[in-house]
């Protein structure tokens, strides 16, 4: 069964870079139809979609965000990771990764248990 | 970018009863749209994806309908697990969007 786990700082400084990284076990990050996502949900909020990394390195970034984030995986340790540059306040969230995962549609499943990142000096 | 809205933004059931949340798209997302449930502390759990396939595990009491803007989840008879936030996400364009979310709630 394919499972998820975020990991990284917990606090970071207004105007530094968030960095996280997704850990995925019970498969391969190179399966084919298995994308790679981003979401994050600021406390009481809703959800909002950061973006996927797809097959042959394509990428889709939400463009309310696509000039400060980065996503990229590194297929040796299984694991995806996620950089948001210049963050302030407004990026303190809970931040999760999920598979998005393709047939004739596309759906997150799974999720990771999310991780709280909170922006402050 | 595609807006979801989501209707009512609480609904207030009692155990047994049924629940019906929606969802509309600002435009068609065709049949390309999912629903999640999430309880407090939780990431959120797929339910439905292309409008009306139930994910693994999901039992029948929980159903989704609905294609173009206009989309349904159904749950026939409420169990106290039910109690959660729903969300709407459709995939047909990017940015992916979601709904605010359906509060369902102890009535």
């Amino acid at each position: 069964q394919l499972q998820l786990q975020e990991s990284g700082p917990g606090l970071v400084k207004p105007s530094e870079t968030l960095s996280l990284t997704c850990t995925v076990s019970g498969g391969s990050i190179s399966s084919s139809s298995n994308y790679w996502g981003w979401i994050r949900q600021p406390p009481g909020k809703g959800l909002e979609w950061i973006g996927t990394m797809y097959d042959n390195g394509r990428r889709h970034y939400n463009p309310s965000l696509k000039s400060r984030v980065s996503i990229s995986v590194d297929t040796s340790k299984n694991q995806f990771s996620l950089k948001l540059s210049s963050v302030t306040a407004a990026d303190t969230a809970i931040y999760y990764c999920a598979r998005e995962r393709a047939d004739g549609t596309f759906w997150f499943d799974p999720w990771g248990q999310g991780t709280l990142v909170t922006v402050s000096s | 970018e595609i807006v979801m809205t989501q209707s009512p933004a609480t609904l207030s059931v009692s155990p047994g009863e049924r629940a019906t949340l929606s969802c509309r798209a600002s435009q068609s997302v065709s049949s390309n749209l999912a629903w999640y449930q999430q309880k407090p502390g939780q990431g959120p759990r797929l339910l439905i994806y292309g409008a009306s396939t139930r994910a693994t595990g999901i039992p029948a009491r929980i159903s989704g309908s609905g294609s173009g803007t206009e989309f349904t989840l159904t749950i026939s008879s409420l169990q106290s697990e039910d109690f959660a936030v729903y969300y709407c996400q459709q995939s047909n364009n990017w940015p992916r969007t979601f709904g605010q979310g359906t509060k369902v709630e102890i009535k």
